[in-house]
């Protein structure tokens, strides 16, 4: 079956500009989580959801940064007025219902804000 | 306030030797631990997992051993490969909501298998 996948894989901006950046969890997975990979880094969590409902955005870095989740699918993260420090690799990733809710990430987007 | 250390930052084995990475931790919430692969240009991918109650889990090259009285826990990659080389991972994961889980990662490792 298909995984998690994400759009663009790349993306290129100017400082100032807003992005959107899309995730198409794999079907049935409940829990959908946004995570923020820095060159040379390791993984910062975001946010997550449980069905359309984000309980806790306090890992959102700035009020910059939002997301949203609609019909417990798709998702979408947006950066207003991106900043130098937001190029990163964004990742997505989703769970299943399960005791472990073992996640399965997506191939994440490549965020260059120049 | 880094709540998974991961050592060391960088590893170099020979073909068929063993790695070793190692992770503690410090939340005695934390009620899984799974190890991540992650090769270049990819997301990170699901290798082995295991919960507190055990102290050691096998998958073929791959076994993981947990103390949990030390709140350490390690891989260990047997007979490495040159296709072993990438980045890994490890984290400890807590309840959040629902079925929802808050994994914390450790910083990684690179591992790279020498032909």
């Amino acid at each position: 079956g298909a995984g998690v996948s994400q759009s663009p894989s790349n993306k290129v901006t100017e400082k100032g500009k807003d992005v959107e950046l899309r995730c198409d969890p794999i079907s049935g997975h409940t829990a959908l989580y946004w995570y923020r990979q820095s060159l040379g880094q390791g993984l910062e969590f975001l946010i997550y959801f449980q069905g359309n409902s984000a309980p806790d955005k306090s890992g959102l870095p700035s009020d910059r940064f939002s997301a949203e989740r609609t019909g417990g699918s798709v998702s979408t993260l947006t950066i207003q007025r991106t900043q130098q420090e937001d190029s990163a690799v964004y990742l997505c990733a989703s769970s299943f219902s399960s005791r472990e809710g073992k996640q399965f990430f997506g191939p994440g987007t490549r965020l260059t804000v120049l | 306030q880094q709540q998974v250390k991961q050592s060391p930052q960088s590893l170099i084995v020979q073909k068929g030797g063993i790695s070793i990475i190692n992770c503690a931790y410090e939340n005695t919430a934390f009620d899984y631990f799974p190890w991540y692969q992650q090769f270049p240009g990819k997301g990170p991918a699901l290798l082995i997992a295991i919960r507190p109650d055990v102290s050691e889990k096998k998958e073929g090259r791959f076994t993981i051993s947990f103390n949990k009285s030390a709140k350490q826990f390690s891989l260990h990659i047997m007979d490495s490969q040159p296709g072993d080389s990438a980045t890994y991972f490890c984290a400890a994961s807590t309840l959040l909501f629902g079925s929802a889980r808050q994994l914390t990662f450790g910083s990684g490792t690179q591992l790279t298998v020498l032909p």
